[in-house]
């Protein structure tokens, strides 16, 4: 079980607007741990979309933004298009585990 | 350009053992830690483990701790993932991915299946 949980499912329009929320505590996003999501497509290596809370890898579209404030994050997806239709995760890091990595539970977007 | 290619996944018996390999080029490989991130059928990326820039330090997740043995090779530029006393619930795809000095990832592989059935 993942310490950040994320909504299993979100969904919307061509050309909405729909956010994913990401929560974590205080061991994790709440302690200052940047705030990462990828964007991932069944059988295909995840994709970078935003790095360091709001920032978009060169190649991302601007439609793509992020956020984060206390102890959760969100990811929002504006002008919502057919191609990301794909699991998305945030990803930070908790000073409470071994290992300090963790990722969300996952979202599936579908664009209706 | 960067690459990280997966190799030596399959099926196994409970209980065997397996070992993934992580080929990396297009980049210093000396100057990044690499970490290995499976995704079993229908469920969610988990992170799994990752070995130091330099190889001085590794952290596991709870799950594989004991079992899992990650390395690398600077002469080769690949990182394993030795996989002792695998359980049906170590059935996932395996990725290998690079992280930058933001602790993100950048850039991963495709991916290996491990499919642990008897």
């Amino acid at each position: 079980q993942s310490v950040l949980t994320q909504p299993p499912s979100v969904s919307g329009a061509p050309g909405q607007r729909v956010t994913i929320s990401c929560t974590g505590s205080s061991s994790n996003i709440g302690s200052a741990y940047d705030v990462h999501w990828y964007q991932h497509l069944p059988g295909t290596a995840p994709k970078l979309l935003i790095h360091s809370n709001n920032n978009r890898p060169s190649g991302v579209p601007d439609r793509f933004s992020g956020s984060k404030s206390g102890t959760s994050a969100s990811l929002a997806i504006t002008g919502l298009q057919a191609e990301d239709e794909a699991d998305y995760y945030c990803q930070s890091y908790d000073s409470s585990l071994s290992g300090f990595c963790v990722f969300g539970t996952g979202t599936k977007v579908t664009v209706l | 350009q960067v690459q990280l290619v997966e190799s030596g996944g399959g099926v196994v018996q409970p209980g065997r053992s397996l070992r993934l390999s992580c080929a990396t080029s297009g980049f210093t490989f000396s100057n990044y830690a690499i970490h290995w991130v499976r995704q079993a059928p229908g469920k969610g990326l988990e992170w799994v483990a990752v070995i130091s820039y330099d190889g001085s330090s590794e952290y596991y997740a709870d799950s594989v701790k004991g079992r899992l043995t990650i390395s690398r090779d600077k002469s080769t530029s690949t990182v394993s993932l030795q996989m002792n006393s695998l359980r049906t619930e170590d059935t996932a795809t395996y990725y290998c991915a690079r992280v930058t000095n933001g602790d993100f990832f950048d850039y991963w592989g495709q991916g290996t299946l491990v499919t642990v059935s008897s």
